[in-house]
């Protein structure tokens, strides 16, 4: 079974810029989740998707940052503009379903905002 | 106060000893336990999840005493492999991790 898939791996940004990061999760799996993970810290959550709607966006910055998942598959995470504290490590992970709390991660996007 | 602390270590430690982390959690609601395993430069992976009875996967057991509010991750005979971060997650509503606790192993 393939795992969540994400891309790009690293990315170098001055801030004020726009990025955008793209995740698959496993498939079959109708939750997704985007995590910011700051050097040193865990994986804190952003927003969590069921299927295509938004299950919980509470500690998304949304002036910011805003994310989708248009056809409850992929989904893509955009920062704009980034500020120099965005820099970190954005995971997506899924679950099979929003009662399973198992969640499997993708290999994550290494943000550095110069 | 968190909602899910861990000691933040490092912890080093000889290859065959026994060593034993606990995360707290502030949230009395919390449903749900896990530990991940988290690699330098590689992402979380689901170690075990943690049940009321405690469980037990080869060297690595995993408890929790709800009435104190803490879950616990023993190590025994540690390997070099071993040397990872150890993330503890609660689940309440939302998935929450603790900071992490280094641990290496040395010869």
């Amino acid at each position: 079974e393939a795992g969540v898939a994400q891309s790009p791996r690293y990315k170098i940004i001055e801030k004020r810029q726009s990025v955008a990061f793209w995740c698959n999760p496993i498939s079959g799996h109708a939750t997704l989740y985007w995590y910011q993970q700051i050097l040193g810290q865990g994986p804190k959550l952003l927003i969590q998707f069921q299927n295509n709607g938004v299950v919980d966006d509470s500690q998304l910055p949304k002036d910011r940052f805003s994310a989708e998942r248009l056809k409850g598959v992929d989904s893509t995470l955009k920062i704009q503009p980034a500020k120099l504290e965005d820099s970190a490590v954005y995971l997506c992970a899924s679950s099979s379903y929003s009662g399973s709390y198992e969640q499997y991660f993708g290999p994550g996007t290494r943000l550095t905002v110069t | 106060r968190k909602e899910v602390e861990q000691d933040p270590g490092p912890f080093n430690v000889p290859e065959g000893a026994t060593v034993a982390f606990n995360c707290t959690y502030s949230n009395s609601a919390s449903q749900s336990f896990f530990w991940y395993r988290q690699d330098c430069r590689k992402e979380p992976k689901l170690l075990m999840s943690v049940y009321s009875s405690g469980n037990e996967d080869g060297r690595f057991t995993a408890q929790l005493n709800r009435a104190s509010q803490y879950i616990s991750l023993l190590i025994r005979d540690s390997k070099l492999s071993d040397s990872a971060t150890y993330l503890c997650a609660v689940y309440g509503g939302k998935l929450t991790f603790g900071q992490g606790t280094i641990l290496t192993v040395h010869p």
